[in-house]
């Protein structure tokens, strides 16, 4: 079964940098995922699509501080220079309609 | 600009039926498959449904099927969704997204949602 896993929680400094993980279940590495942002109280905003090889496309004026990089099972979403509207809740998603649990992030 | 614009939500008892609407612009709308996603009130995003460019291909998720039927009218940018015999637990905000290409996979934009409340 396709799964989804991410923590449900991070934080990072204002201006650090933060590593978000969404890992695909046994039997699904090869599997592309799409990142997705939701700040408080807004709909979804789409960030990218994240290839298997760490190859990614960037939705329309997506920052160049949001980058994506993969290793095996692992999706990674990376935000370099936080601000403070960088704190929300970030979802993976893949083939079939299958969302991760979303990590909320806390920007100190 | 892409701009998807939902509508059709409000308060219904469990039992009725609804039907959303999604308007959509600023792209062209049968190049693309759609989705309808949901957001129950403090939890995470719910893939409800799917539909492929020319219909040809629709999903369900488990939570609907048998309940919901998703449709779209390309002469009129429209996706709509049916929603009928409602439970308390599809209270929640749907989103209708444009996917990034013609065969349901991924969307990359997003709705501002309509709120769907269950409840008698």
């Amino acid at each position: 079964q396709l799964v989804l896993t991410q923590s449900p929680s991070a934080s990072a400094s204002l201006g650090a940098s933060v590593k978000l993980t969404c890992t695909l279940s046994s039997g699904h590495s090869s599997y592309a995922i799409a990142w997705h942002q939701q700040q408080p109280e807004k709909g979804p905003r789409y960030l990218m699509k994240l290839n298997s090889d760490g190859s990614h496309s960037k939705g329309d004026g997506i920052p160049d501080r949001f980058s994506g990089s993969s290793s095996g099972a692992e999706r990674y979403l990376t935000i370099s220079s936080l601000q403070s509207e960088d704190e929300a809740d970030y979802y993976c998603q893949t083939w079939g309609g299958v969302f991760g649990g979303g990590t909320k992030l806390t920007v100190l | 600009e892409v701009q998807l614009v939902e509508s059709g939500g409000g308060l219904v008892q469990p039992g009725r039926s609804l039907r959303l609407s999604c308007a959509a612009s600023g792209f062209t709308f049968d190049d693309y498959a759609m989705h309808w996603v949901r957001q129950a009130p403090g939890k995470g995003l719910e893939w409800v449904s799917g539909i492929s460019w020319n219909s040809g291909s629709i999903g369900y998720a488990d939570s609907v099927k048998g309940r919901f039927t998703i449709s779209r009218d390309n002469a009129k940018n429209s996706l709509y969704l049916q929603m009928n015999s409602l439970r308390a637990e599809d209270t929640a905000l749907y989103y209708c997204a444009k996917d990034i290409g013609p065969a349901a996979a991924l969307p990359n934009y997003w709705g501002q949602g309509t709120l769907v409340t269950v409840s008698s």
